[in-house]
């Protein structure tokens, strides 16, 4: 089945650092799945950082970015100066149609980002 | 304003009991779907459901059951709960090809 393996956390820096959390997927039900990164923030369902539905593109959303490498079947999470606000715990997902118009998310484990002043 | 609301955010049942756990949603989305979370792992898929009374099975149903009988109400069900069946467990929703919509979860310790 589908998998997606991410950076196991937490992962902790301080604020103005860069970041990068790691994504890889396995995608055997599509061969151009789509990925997205969802963030949860404490107390709060998740919500969608971003998305990319097409290889070889980027997405980007509150300065934080990732491209769709299909040759690496990579979807790296990077923002060059991270800011307090952003600890969160962060999600990489696939998307893959079921049957039809039906679709399905498959999760990494998530990635607990702490960011220190 | 948009959202999906997960009742209640916390429970402690015993083994053996009976759980239900409540979803809902006011964007009148067709699709809603019920996920689990354990440390380590991913959220994992438990039931989908299309609409009214049209339910599917997800990835890991066993010691579930789920009920919709109004488009904007999906509910979990456990009967007979188990001690591994302790986790949080995430709604969700979506209309079409839309973003999924989430809840906070509702996290769930059975002793």
């Amino acid at each position: 089945g589908d998998s997606v393996t991410q950076t196991e956390g937490p992962v902790t820096v301080s604020e103005s650092e860069s970041l990068i959390i790691n994504c890889t997927y396995s995608a055997t039900s599509i061969a151009y799945p789509n990925l997205f990164w969802y963030v949860r923030y404490p107390g709060e369902g998740l919500q969608l950082l971003l998305k990319v539905i097409t290889a070889g593109q980027k997405g980007s959303s509150r300065g934080f970015e990732a491209t769709y490498n299909k040759e690496t079947t990579s979807f790296h999470l990077q923002k060059a100066s991270v800011q307090e606000s952003d600890s969160a715990v962060y999600y990489c997902a696939l998307g893959a149609r079921l049957s039809g118009s039906f679709n399905k998310l498959t999760f990494g484990a998530g990635t607990r980002l702490a960011v220190c002043p | 304003d948009m959202k999906v609301t997960q009742m209640p955010r916390y429970l402690i049942k015993r083994m053996g009991e009976n759980v239900l756990l409540e979803c809902g949603q006011d964007m009148s989305h067709e699709t809603m779907y019920w996920y689990r979370q354990d440390p380590g792992l991913g959220l994992q898929l438990i039931y989908i459901s299309y609409d009214v009374d049209s339910n599917s099975e997800g990835d890991i149903p066993k010691g579930y059951r789920v009920s919709r009988k109004k488009r904007e109400h999906f509910s979990l069900i456990l009967d007979s709960a188990k001690t591994n069946q302790t986790s949080v467990y995430f709604c969700a929703s979506r209309s079409g090809d839309s973003d999924y919509t989430f809840g906070s979860g509702t996290r769930l310790l059975v002793i």
